[in-house]
């Protein structure tokens, strides 16, 4: 059974960078894809971006210029990081399985918890 | 982006009777080639990830009552909950994943009348 369980502050002050990491167990991050998707309190889940194994991104266009995706193969874990925080980026941010092996687009079959990440000074 | 449009934004249904939930996409998500529909729904209940109960907008993800189904094609689809149970309360999502970013609806908030 895969599981994904998420880590980093839950505190980031404004302006700065939020710094998560996701920790995949029970399975290998060396095959299908793997995403960051936030969601605000109240709202909808956002995705941020997604990485394979082998290194390559993409990234939500609404973010891009602040995200960036990084995979560690030898721990199974691979990391977000999102510069130049406002409130607006307070949310719970989680980590997901992208359930489809090919192709950059699909649905998510296994989640981690979450981790409320609040942007305040 | 596709825009995905769900409703009723909330939703009050007797147990044992029927829950319909619609989504529209702001474009097809079916694709030509493989006469496939990327749309998933999923359930989130409070303090938990979403689950995803339906892909391919119809196919229904292992372990998942039978009294959940998908239906639709093109833009619009729906989930039907067949004969609701106390459980079943929780906000419901839809998702397409036909191009990047995919996207989620605004959810419908699902409880018991």
């Amino acid at each position: 059974q895969v599981q994904l369980q998420e880590s980093g502050p839950g505190l980031v002050n404004p302006s700065e960078t939020l710094s998560l990491t996701c920790t995949v167990s029970g399975g290998s991050i060396s095959s299908y894809y793997w995403s960051w998707i936030r969601q605000p309190p109240g709202k909808g889940p956002e995705w941020i971006g997604h990485i394979y194994y082998s290194g390559t991104t993409n990234y939500n266009p609404s973010l891009k210029s602040r995200v960036s995706i990084s995979v560690d193969t030898s721990k199974n874990q691979f990391s977000l990081k999102l510069s130049s925080v406002t409130a607006a980026d307070t949310a719970v941010y989680y980590c997901a399985r992208g359930a489809l092996a090919y192709g950059s687009g699909s649905y998510f079959d296994y989640w981690g918890q979450g981790t409320l990440v609040t942007v305040s000074s | 982006d596709i825009v995905m449009t769900q409703s009723p934004d909330s939703l009050a249904v007797s147990l044992g009777e029927r829950a319909t939930i619609n989504c529209k996409s702001s474009q097809s998500v079916l694709y030509s080639s493989n006469n496939k529909n990327y749309l998933a729904w999923y359930q989130q209940k409070p303090g938990q990830p979403p689950k995803v109960l339906i892909y391919w907008a119809s196919t229904r993800e292992s372990g998942v009552p039978d009294r959940f189904s998908g239906s639709g094609s093109g833009t619009d689809f729906t989930l039907t909950i067949s004969s609701l149970q106390a459980e079943d309360v929780a906000v419901y999502y839809c998702q397409h994943y036909y191009t990047t970013p995919p996207t989620f609806g605004q959810g419908t908030e699902l409880e018991i009348k």
